[in-house]
């Protein structure tokens, strides 16, 4: 079945230290989503990418999705406090509007 | 941006018992509604897809007579834990879809419902 794989499961960096989390889908997507849920919250939008090698920028986050469309990358540059939650990668298969959600990187900042 | 909201944001119930979650949009109409239920330090596991008018689409393994589903309307779709028991208590998270203007959609995530039941 389509599965979205993301590693690493956790993830504990110093304040100011860059992050990394990488997904990656046993079949090609339309689109990726990525999301961050923060403790005991609910999953919140952060951006969709839809093409090809497609990089996005938000501030300190920057977004990668691959050149077979079966991966992507979540980069934070310099990391702060706030930044701390689950990051999720959830995958859309052509033909319809479902996510299939990767397993999460937990990011945790050591002030 | 669009609001969901559910309904309501916890319950404990006696094994056995039935629990009702609302899940409504808010400020906008969903055709598509769609249940998670996120288990402690898990991802989100899709549960069903709830179409307005229409029976519910259930995920692989996810008891349709257990789980029942309605979407009444645009802007609510309710989920119901028939017969609940210890191993149903979890994070339930409803979303409603919308589409994006570059294309694609984007799913709000209502706050989610804990259920505890005992």
């Amino acid at each position: 079945g389509q599965q979205v794989m993301q590693i690493p499961q956790y993830q504990h960096v110093q304040e100011g230290e860059d992050f990394t989390t990488y997904c990656n889908s046993s079949t090609t997507l339309s689109n990726i989503q990525w999301y961050k849920q923060r403790p005991g919250g609910h999953p919140v939008f952060l951006i969709q990418l839809v093409k090809s090698g497609e990089v996005k920028k938000q501030k300190r986050l920057t977004f990668q999705f691959g050149e077979a469309k079966k991966n992507s990358s979540l980069h934070i540059t310099a990391t702060q406090t706030t930044d701390v939650g689950t990051y999720f990668c959830a995958g859309v298969y052509f033909g319809n509007e479902k996510l299939t959600f990767g397993t999460g990187t937990r990011l945790t900042i050591i002030p | 941006g669009a609001v969901v909201s559910q309904h309501p944001s916890w319950v404990i119930c006696k094994s056995g018992t039935s629990v009702k979650i609302e899940c409504r949009s808010l400020d906008f109409q969903a055709t598509t509604m769609f249940w998670y239920r996120q288990f402690p330090k898990q991802s989100l596991m899709l549960m069903a897809t709830s179409n307005e008018g229409s029976k519910a689409t259930y995920e692989q393994g996810v008891e349709k007579d257990k789980f029942l589903i309605n979407h009444a309307s645009l802007t609510l779709s309710t989920l119901t834990v028939t017969s609940a028991h210890p191993e149903d208590s979890s994070f339930y998270i409803c979303s409603a879809s919308t589409s994006l203007t570059s294309g694609g959609f984007e799913q709000f995530f209502g706050p989610g419902t804990r259920l505890t039941v005992l």
